[in-house]
């Protein structure tokens, strides 16, 4: 079975440009989480989503947006990039709203220049 | 104050050695603790997550977790260099997860 997808890999982006990453959770997953990792940090939550619902939203500024589709795949959006924005962007899925049994993906590595 | 705090290390060890990686907490909230095993460009890997308080065992690995003092640890037995990574703990609140920074380990050949 595959794991969860995230897209793209990498990115480098400029200064006020606008982003968008994408995440496929596990088949059969329907929480999503976001989570931002800057370097020499541990994860930081961003957003969680269940049943297409945003769940819970971390201390982000509104320049963050997320949602989740249908299919339980989700988007998260970044608006107005800073430099302070370059971060691995993680993901996490689980079957129900339950926040230990999340499985991460291998993020995006956003590069903010 | 940090709400978990864990010593970014790194921790270098010898092969076969016992490793003790640790975090302390300031909020009573938080219900289950869990540590994640990050290899470089990876995302985190789920190893073990407990709720109360007391040990558990799973393999090479065991978690401790004392509520009376805000104090879990990771135990590894017999580390072995490809358990060289960073190690987060991670503890539920609500909707989230709160992580420590991440403890590099090191383990030499």
């Amino acid at each position: 079975d595959a794991g969860v997808t995230q897209s793209p890999t990498h990115l480098i982006k400029t200064r006020g440009q606008q982003v968008t990453l994408r995440c496929s959770p596990i088949s059969g997953h329907k929480s999503v989480s976001w989570y931002q990792q800057v370097l020499g940090q541990g994860p930081q939550f961003i957003f969680q989503y269940y049943e297409k619902e945003e769940r819970g939203r971390g201390n982000f500024p509104d320049r963050f947006s997320a949602r989740q589709f249908p299919n339980y795949s989700s988007e998260l959006n970044v608006n107005a990039l800073l430099l302070g924005d370059s971060a691995l962007y993680l993901c996490a899925s689980s079957p129900d709203r339950a926040n230990y049994g999340y499985t991460f993906g291998s993020g995006t590595r956003l590069t903010v220049v | 104050q940090k709400e978990v705090e864990q010593d970014p290390g790194p921790l270098s060890v010898p092969e076969g050695a016992i490793v003790s990686l640790n975090c302390t907490y300031s909020n009573s909230a938080f219900q289950y603790f869990m540590w994640y095993r990050q290899y470089s460009r990876k995302g985190p890997e789920l190893l073990m997550y407990t709720y109360s308080s007391g040990n558990k065992e799973d393999g090479r690995f065991t978690a401790q977790v004392d509520k009376s003092s805000k104090y879990i640890s990771l135990f590894i037995r017999d580390s072995q260099p490809s358990d060289s990574a960073t190690y987060l703990c991670a503890m539920e609140y609500g909707n989230k997860l709160v992580f420590g920074a991440g403890t590099i380990l090191r383990v030499k050949s």
